[in-house]
């Protein structure tokens, strides 16, 4: 069974860092690209950031771009998102997700987290 | 502000049918595969349809995805009251080179 579960959130202060963890199991983490996805509180989705299997690949959301670094260990089965400078309105529920191809880009994410839900207020 | 637009709600009777559209461009729908996911209340959202009319293992056939042109449909047949939820559609957009989710539909089962 694929399990995704996140850890790392909380209440933050504007302009801090916070770094969001993702361990995986039920499938051979190597093999997939994976995402972050947020949710703010009463909105819709946005994705966030995506990593291909092997990290060669590396995108993000132009709202995140030069704040947040997606990374991954292979080795240890689990996916980060660092998040810099963070701002009030990154507020939301962090999901990570599992994409069902090596790369990320053009294909759904077939099965998500519960998410980890950051504050960013002071 | 999300690219792809869907009604904000709609709703029907237990055993009815619903659809929710999901419009776009050529940049995404019109050039993309098409996914829908049901997120049901506090909980993660779930894929639904991908490829645009493909269910992955363990979703009913009363769900079924189309894409025509620049748009999108999800149907829902048979109506349950375990179905109300938040639907959301979801692409590549090519050239904003992201993903790119839907503004959300919500289902209310009357």
């Amino acid at each position: 069974e694929v399990q995704l579960v996140e850890s790392g959130g909380g209440l933050v202060q504007p302009g801090r860092s916070l770094r969001l963890s993702c361990a995986a199991s039920g499938f051979t983490f190597d093999d997939y690209a994976m995402h972050w996805v947020r949710q703010a509180p009463g909105k819709g989705l946005e994705w966030v950031s995506g990593i291909s299997w092997n990290s060669g690949s590396i995108g993000y959301a132009d709202s995140v771009k030069g704040r947040f670094t997606i990374s991954r260990d292979n080795a240890k089965n689990s996916l980060y998102l660092q998040m810099n400078s963070l701002r009030a309105e990154d507020t939301a529920l962090y999901y990570c997700a599992k994409d069902p191809r090596d790369s990320w880009g053009e294909s759904p994410f077939d099965y998500w987290g519960q998410g980890t839900l950051v504050t960013v207020s002071s | 502000q999300s690219v792809l637009t869907q009604p904000p709600s709609v709703s029907a009777a237990p055993g009815q049918k619903v659809t929710i559209s999901c419009s776009g461009s050529s940049s995404n729908i019109g050039n993309n595969y098409v996914s829908w996911y049901q997120q049901l209340p506090g909980t993660a959202p779930k894929l639904l349809i991908y490829d645009n009319n493909k269910r992955p293992s363990g979703i009913p056939d009363r769900f079924s995805g189309s894409k025509s042109g620049t748009s999108a449909t999800l149907g829902i047949t048979g109506l349950q009251t375990g179905d109300e939820a938040d639907y959301y559609c979801g692409t590549w957009d090519s050239s904003l080179s992201v993903y790119v989710f839907g503004t959300g539909t919500k289902v209310t089962v009357l």
